[in-house]
């Protein structure tokens, strides 16, 4: 099966600098891969995807990037603001049309330092 | 908007008792999902089902079952509780017919504690 690895499990930043996030998947049939956000307390709510016939996509500050030959993505935050600590989580599945199993790192908390 | 509803926010059983989680969405989705959430271990697929009465395992399904019976409804049946199971449990749906059918729509969670 699928296996997600997410680095690095804490990452604390200074308000108005960038983030990055890194994830590296195994099964190279994955072609769908969303970034969640989970404030505290709250649910994982979508932020950004993308899907394998892409290589970037931009949504404001948030960047997701993904190299296929080498298996890996990323999630970019740029400008971060205070109300972007959370903890995040990517994941990868192979989408066929709606029979998806999402395999999900094990997650980034992500502290901005005001 | 959606809506996925699990029943208790907070549940705290015994060791050896049978515990039942319920999840209810409302928006006709097909599929439906148990993770598990425990910190640094991010979310474990539990059980899944893609349509009434169907069910399939996912990483992490021993010591559970499921059940769904109804579209709108899968619950999470744990045969006799464990204190290894005292976790977050989330609940999550997708709907094969929406735009952007992969999105997962989650519970707000239930916290088990198991004495």
């Amino acid at each position: 099966g699928e296996n997600v690895e997410q680095h690095p499990s804490t990452l604390s930043v200074q308000e108005g600098d960038s983030a990055v996030i890194k994830c590296t998947y195994s099964d190279s049939a994955s072609n769908y891969f969303p970034w969640y956000k989970q404030e505290l307390g709250k649910r994982p709510q979508l932020i950004i995807d993308i899907r394998s016939n892409v290589g970037e996509k931009k949504d404001q500050r948030i960047a997701v990037t993904l190299n296929k030959t080498a298996k890996h993505f990323s999630l970019h935050i740029t400008e971060t603001q205070p109300e972007d600590s959370a903890v995040y989580f990517c994941a990868a599945s192979r989408s066929n049309f709606g029979n998806e199993k999402l395999t999900f790192g094990t997650g980034t908390r992500l502290t901005i330092i005001p | 908007d959606v809506k996925v509803t699990q029943s208790s926010r907070y549940l705290v059983k015994r060791t050896g008792e049978k515990v039942f989680l319920e999840c209810v969405q409302d928006m006709d989705h097909e599929n439906m999902f148990w993770y598990r959430q425990d910190p640094g271990l991010g979310l474990r697929l539990i059980y899944f089902s893609y349509d009434v009465k169907m069910k399939e395992k996912g990483d992490i399904p021993e010591g559970y079952s499921v059940s769904r019976e109804k579209k709108e409804r899968f619950s999470l049946i744990l045969e006799s509780a464990s204190t290894n199971q005292t976790s977050m449990y989330l609940c999550a749906s997708t709907g094969r017919g929406d735009y952007h059918w992969e999105k997962l729509f989650f519970g707000s969670g239930t916290q088990l504690s198991v004495l």
